[in-house]
This record gives structure tokens, sequence and C-alpha cells, in this order.
């Protein structure tokens, strides 16, 4: 079974710039989650969906950042424009359902802002 | 708001236990787990233990939770140098939302 895909790896961006994120969860997976792990901490929640409705963006900041999931499939996260604090690995996780105990991760792609 | 907390690094000698300690502020979480990161790679599910058992073992990983004193702890026996890794405890709440502590720093020495 392929486990969640994301991409770029990695990106180097200046601030100010705009950057997207892109993620493919594991097949049949209804619930799809972005988080954002800055260096030295966890992983925090930003944005929850369950097949193509956001169920959770309470920590998302939604000046500068959006994501969504069209088809309920794959899922893009934009950050527009980028801050420096906007440094950090952004890990996609998806599961069966909400209720499902365990959400899948995938490898993460590393974003620096200068 | 919900709060996981973890002491940040732990260090061990080869052939050692190592327990990695973990406390949550949520005493209605469902789930509670523990994943490792090793570096540059996303986080893996090691093990959990649902909010109505007190212990749980999987070969060399031993699981304790005292819900009294939202105390969460990962026994590793025989610790390896392949289980120098970050390890994150963290508590799924009743409305499915995952909170992450922020992760202990593995060391085994040779």
């Amino acid at each position: 079974e392929a486990g969640v895909a994301q991409s770029p790896r990695y990106k180097i961006i200046e601030k100010r710039q705009s950057v997207a994120f892109w993620c493919n969860p594991i097949s049949g997976h209804a619930t799809l989650y972005w988080y954002q792990q800055i260096l030295g901490q966890g992983p925090k929640l930003l944005i929850q969906f369950q097949n193509n409705g956001v169920v959770d963006d309470s920590q998302l900041p939604k000046d500068r950042f959006s994501a969504e999931r069209l088809k309920g499939v794959d899922s893009t996260l934009k950050i527009q424009p980028a801050k420096l604090e906007d440094s950090a690995v952004y890990l996609c996780a998806s599961s069966l359902g909400r209720s499902s105990y365990e959400q899948y991760f995938g490898p993460g792609t590393r974003l620096t802002v200068t | 708001g919900e709060d996981v907390e973890q002491s940040l690094f732990l260090s061990v000698r080869e052939g050692d236990s190592s327990v990695i300690n973990c406390t949550y502020t949520d005493s209605s979480s469902t789930y509670l787990y523990w994943y490792k990161q090793e570096p540059g790679a996303g986080l893996q599910l090691l093990t959990y233990i649902f909010s109505n058992m007190d212990m749980k073992q999987d070969q060399r990983l031993t699981v304790l939770l005292n819900k009294k004193d939202k105390h969460l702890s990962l026994r590793i026996a025989d610790t390896q140098t392949g289980d120098s890794a970050i390890y994150f405890c963290a508590g799924k709440t009743s409305y499915d939302k995952v909170i992450f502590g922020p992760g202990t720093s593995l060391s085994v020495i040779p």
C-alpha cells in the first residue's frame, strides 16, 4: 500500500513570496490533515478535511494560509505572502475517518523562508 | 486549552532501558500515542493506548497510563542505537483532534 505522498520535499523562498505544497493521501482515506512542525516543537494542526469539507481550521492563519481538497482526494496548502516565522516542516497526514485511531504521515516538506 | 508536556532530552547506554515520560491536561482524551521521528522523516506511530487501559506491552515497548495523574510513559527495553530518534507523546481529544507534545530526543550511547 502506497503511503502519503508530499511534494516538494524542500523549498527555499524569500519572505513575501508565495509557495504551495501538495499532498496525496492513502487511497480511500477520507480525512486529511495538514500540520506545521517548527524546529524543536511538536506538530501543530493547521487544518483538517473530511472528504472535501473543512472540519477544523481554527489554527490556520487565514490571512496568509489557504488550503483546499477539491475532489476529496489530494490537497494543496498555500502560503501567500510568506513570513520568516513560516519556516517549518509541513506534514500531511491521512486517516480512514475522523474517529480512526491512526493517522499516517507523509515525509513532510521543509520550508525555509529567508 | 489542551497541552502535552515532555522532557526534551534523554540519554541512555545501549542495552539499558529507556523511560520517556509525558503529562497531558485533557482528561477526556480517548487515545494516547507515542510517535517516533527519525531525522528527515515523517512521524511513525509506535504504539497507542486507549484511555480505559492502564498498560500495553508490545515487544520491547511498554506503555503505562495513569489517568488520575494524567501521566503517560513509554519504556523501551534493551535500547539499541537504532532507537535514537525524537519521541512524541500525543493525545486525541474528545472531538478527534490530536495534540502533540514537544518531543523527547533520545540519544543511545554505544
